[in-house]
């Protein structure tokens, strides 16, 4: 699986948006770009998923470079409850396992 | 959507024993996954368990330290065996479902310490 790249942390405010940032240059044509997130004490959970457009869902927007080397999570207004590690995964199609990276652990500061 | 549940929650055990957690899923899954997280990092895959096959394992982790059951289609069992300090970890049970499996779910998690 193509490997992707992630800040160790990020801070946000409470109610203001956020934007955390994954770099996938050696991403191939059939990858999917997938965003999951582990709150703490628990199993991560779905955020979204994209392939070349840009995708939004209740939870999120996923904007997707041109190129798709790099990809941007958007949430649009934080909350506390926000706060968890961020992973983003490259999954090829027809392909169940998810490879995870180190993730972005966001903190929302009140 | 999918529920999961995984038994059991947490577990304290000796050195040189074993432990088999358990994770039952609402609904009919082809495959379901196994993960292990170790503590303040990210998640491994161990294996994959197909109904009806053997468990597919990943580079580092062996069948005679995780034996896997998959007896149906939405149940199956990971036992961590001979534990040593170094098994304690979040294990995990995962499926995928939706078109091609789209979405994972995931347990909550069996939080294992050995000592």
């Amino acid at each position: 699986d193509a490997k992707t790249t992630q800040p160790n942390s990020m801070e946000s405010n409470e109610e203001e948006p956020v934007h955390l940032p994954c770099n996938h240059s050696t991403i191939s044509g059939t990858d999917y770009i997938h965003w999951y997130r582990q709150l703490p004490s628990q199993g991560p959970e779905y955020v979204i998923h994209g392939l070349t457009s840009n995708v939004n869902n209740r939870m999120a927007s996923l904007a997707i470079a041109e190129d798709r080397k790099s990809s941007t999570l958007i949430l649009h207004r934080a909350t506390l409850r926000d706060a968890a590690v961020y992973y983003c995964i490259l999954r090829g199609f027809g392909n169940e396992k998810l490879t995870f990276g180190t993730g972005t652990r966001l903190t929302i500061i009140p | 959507s999918a529920v999961i549940s995984q038994k059991p929650s947490r577990d304290i055990c000796q050195r040189g024993t074993s432990l088999t957690i358990q994770c039952q899923v609402d609904s009919q899954v082809t495959m379901m996954f196994w993960y292990r997280q170790q503590p303040g990092q990210s998640l491994t895959l161990i294996a994959t368990a197909n109904q009806g096959s053997e468990a597919t394992y990943e580079s580092g982790f062996v069948i005679d330290k995780f034996p896997i059951s998959r007896p149906n289609l939405t149940f199956s069992t990971l036992t961590v065996s001979n534990m040593s300090p170094e098994d304690s970890s979040i294990y995990l049970c995962s499926v995928g479902t939706g078109p091609r499996g789209t979405e994972a779910f995931f347990g909550q998690g069996t939080r294992l310490t050995v000592v």
